[in-house]
């Protein structure tokens, strides 16, 4: 069975400081790997897709970053605001099968 | 509307009676697939569509679960005899590429079985 680990589970921290959020995965053999947002009651939002063959991706004070050796990616979060307070998931596709296989999340909160 | 679109948002159901969720994914896009997000559990894979081709069905717990996709657009995730077990979000994502990537989900439905 593919498994996704994320770590921390929660994480809580002062408005303004950069944070770094963690994916593992088992197997190293991914098409793609990609970054979501859930906030409460709602459902995913797509904030960045990293190909295999690609090592990192950069969308505002986003930053995702690949290491298929390793099996790890990382979600760097630059200037953290509250309203980035939310779920991060990470999700990976295999180049065999057709689903997403998700984390369990990281819970972040940005205090203000 | 722009995203994939999901009904009804929540469903309240009694134990044994059956459910139907609906997903309107964006138009155009040829793959379709269900998630379900139990409490304090990740994603679960459930089903996923590629045009005309045969499902993937391996993600379904149970024969009670069953989905179709009508003309290759509106997909249906039909729940019989539902168990206390099967309260989750149900979510809905749609792609436009024969296998990923970039998943657009719908927002859920959120189905409490009493």
């Amino acid at each position: 069975k593919q498994e996704v680990t994320q770590i921390p589970a929660a994480l809580s921290v002062p408005e303004g400081e950069n944070l770094v959020l963690n994916c593992s995965f088992t197997d190293s053999a991914i098409y793609n790997l990609q970054w979501f947002r859930q906030d409460p009651g709602k459902g995913l939002t797509s904030l960045l897709l990293i190909q295999s063959s690609q090592r990192e991706q950069t969308s505002g004070r986003l930053n995702a970053s690949l290491d298929k050796s390793s099996g790890r990616s990382t979600l760097y979060i630059a200037a953290s605001q509250p309203g980035d307070s939310a779920t991060y998931l990470c999700a990976v596709q295999y180049n065999t099968g057709n689903q997403f296989y998700f984390g369990t999340g990281t819970s972040l909160t940005v205090i203000p | 509307g722009a995203g994939v679109s999901q009904s009804p948002s929540n469903k309240v159901t009694e134990k044994g009676k059956d459910v139907e969720l609906r997903c309107d994914p964006i138009s155009g896009h040829t793959a379709l697939y269900w998630y379900r997000q139990s409490l304090g559990q990740g994603l679960e894979f459930l089903i996923y569509f590629q045009g005309n081709s045969a499902p993937d069905k391996s993600g379904l717990p149970s024969d009670r679960f069953s989905a179709e996709r009508t003309g290759g657009s509106v997909s249906t995730l039909t729940i019989q005899r539902t168990q206390q077990e099967d309260s989750a979000v149900y979510l809905c994502a749609s792609s436009p590429y024969t296998s990923g990537p970039r998943g657009f989900f719908g927002p859920g439905t959120r189905l409490t079985v009493l």
